[in-house]
């Protein structure tokens, strides 16, 4: 089936460093694709909306400005952790979808951040 | 997406069947019934998803009631890599929005 990497795996950064996370789709091309935060023992929530030359859509609640989402290219996202604070840790994920009506999501593995 | 209820967690011995249930009595006639799954430390993966029909693959099976108000993913034969969080997800076919992802079912699977 269809693949989404997600890199890095796992990140350690200090206190009001930036971190970058991408996703890539490697066998389809996705003009969206979604980023996720998942904190411990929790369900996963929507950060944002990333949309293949254009600008993303952010939903409420999520600082844009912090949260910097770039998607040049049918086939890569980018979500940028600017000045990141330690109740930024968490888990990231991505998500992208094939074209096609209702077609199944793919995720990647998630990205592990710790902010000390 | 219209709201979906599952049991916060079950429990099920390995090799044996396990039938995780989900209601969703407001789905509407647009709305596909998906399932995916969260291994610990894993971004999701999708299992099933459905319309009306029961659906079978070679992961699970998806139990749709006659009225949609609810349905069952079934593991024929459980194995402990079947741990996991389980997700019912109502999708509107017609949608390019993202999942909405509730708290899903922690199943755990005993040797």
């Amino acid at each position: 089936g269809a693949v989404v990497s997600q890199h890095p795996s796992r990140v350690i950064c200090k206190s009001g460093t930036s971190v970058k996370i991408e996703c890539r789709s490697l066998d389809f091309q996705a003009t969206t694709m979604f980023w996720y935060r998942q904190f411990p023992k929790q369900s996963l929530m929507l950060m944002a909306t990333s949309n293949e030359g254009s600008k993303a859509t952010y939903e409420q609640g999520v600082e844009k400005d912090k949260f910097l989402i770039n998607h040049a290219s049918l086939t890569l996202s980018t979500l940028t952790v600017t000045s990141a604070h330690p109740e930024d840790s968490s888990f990231y994920i991505c998500s992208a979808r094939a074209q096609g009506e209702n077609t199944e999501a793919f995720f990647g593995q998630g990205t592990r951040l710790t902010v000390v | 997406d219209a709201k979906t209820t599952q049991p916060n967690s079950m429990e099920s011995n390995e090799e044996e069947p396990v039938h995780l249930p989900c209601n969703h009595s407001t789905i509407s006639g647009t709305d596909y019934i998906h399932w995916y799954r969260q291994l610990p430390s894993q971004g999701p993966e999708y299992v099933i998803h459905g319309l009306t029909s029961n659906v079978n693959n070679r992961m699970a099976s998806l139990a749709i009631a006659e009225d949609r108000k609810s349905s069952t993913l079934i593991l024929h034969r459980a194995t402990l890599r079947d741990a996991a969080v389980y997700y019912c997800i109502l999708r509107d076919g017609n949608s390019g929005y993202a999942l909405n992802f509730g708290k899903g079912t922690s199943l755990l699977v005993t040797p």
